[in-house]
């Protein structure tokens, strides 16, 4: 089980918008530690989608956009795209196991 | 632009000693700025954070694999490696090296390689 939540799946229309949810604790997110995003397509490795909570890296489309609040943090993904079919996985830092924690992913398929 | 690059056995004995290395090219691992990170995904399931190291040598590991993991750093050969002891079937996954950015309540990882898999089976 993951020190932080997400829903094993979401879906959406081409188009539109859907959003993915990642739960902590008073360890890690409530904790002050900032929340990081990674797309992983099929085959591929991991990429950073949104770092600090809210930051996109360069190249990284605004259609996705982070926030936090609290123990929690979410990421949108607005006019959604058959090539945003992947599994997205939250990040952080917790304190009490003195470790990088990742939420168990979720993935998104695309109507 | 920065580029990571596993190396290392694709086929690893139970109860022996999982070695990765990882070359890192377009940029200095010497960079008083990052860490160098391992992170693993078994088949079909989430990914996992092993363990990471300042180019000074200091690492830090996941409580979880601790006694069975070292990471070291060479920085003439602008790499960083990793050893699993006492490996099991549970161990196989795909082995990922990455940059790790830690700093204050930042901590993550945004260069990653493109993943080795190992295979723990007699």
């Amino acid at each position: 089980q993951s020190v932080l939540t997400q829903p094993p799946s979401v879906s959406g229309a081409p188009g539109q918008r859907v959003t993915i949810s990642c739960t902590g604790s008073g360890s890690n997110i409530g904790a002050g530690y900032d929340v990081h995003w990674y797309q992983q397509l099929p085959g591929t490795a991991p990429k950073l989608l949104i770092y600090g909570n809210s930051d996109r890296p360069s190249g990284v489309p605004d259609r996705f956009s982070g926030s936090k609040s609290g123990t929690s943090a979410s990421l949108a993904i607005s006019g959604l795209q058959a090539g945003d079919e992947a599994d997205y996985y939250c990040q952080s830092y917790d304190s009490s196991l003195s470790a990088s924690v990742f939420g168990g992913g979720t993935k998104l398929t695309v109507l | 632009q920065l580029q990571l690059q596993e190396s290392g056995p694709g086929l690893v004995k139970p109860s022996e000693t999982l070695s990765l290395t990882c070359t890192v090219s377009g940029g200095s691992i010497s960079s008083n700025t990052y860490y160098w990170g391992w992170i693993r995904q078994p088949p079909g399931k989430g990914l996992e954070w092993i363990g990471s190291i300042y180019y000074s040598g200091s690492a830090y590991y996941n409580p979880s694999l601790k006694s069975r993991v070292t990471i070291s750093v060479d920085t003439s050969k602008n790499q960083f490696s990793l050893r699993l002891s006492s490996a099991t079937a549970a161990d196989t996954a795909v082995y990922y090296c990455a940059r790790h950015h830690w700093s204050g309540s930042y901590c993550y990882f945004d260069y990653w390689g493109q993943g080795t898999l190992v295979t723990v089976s007699s």
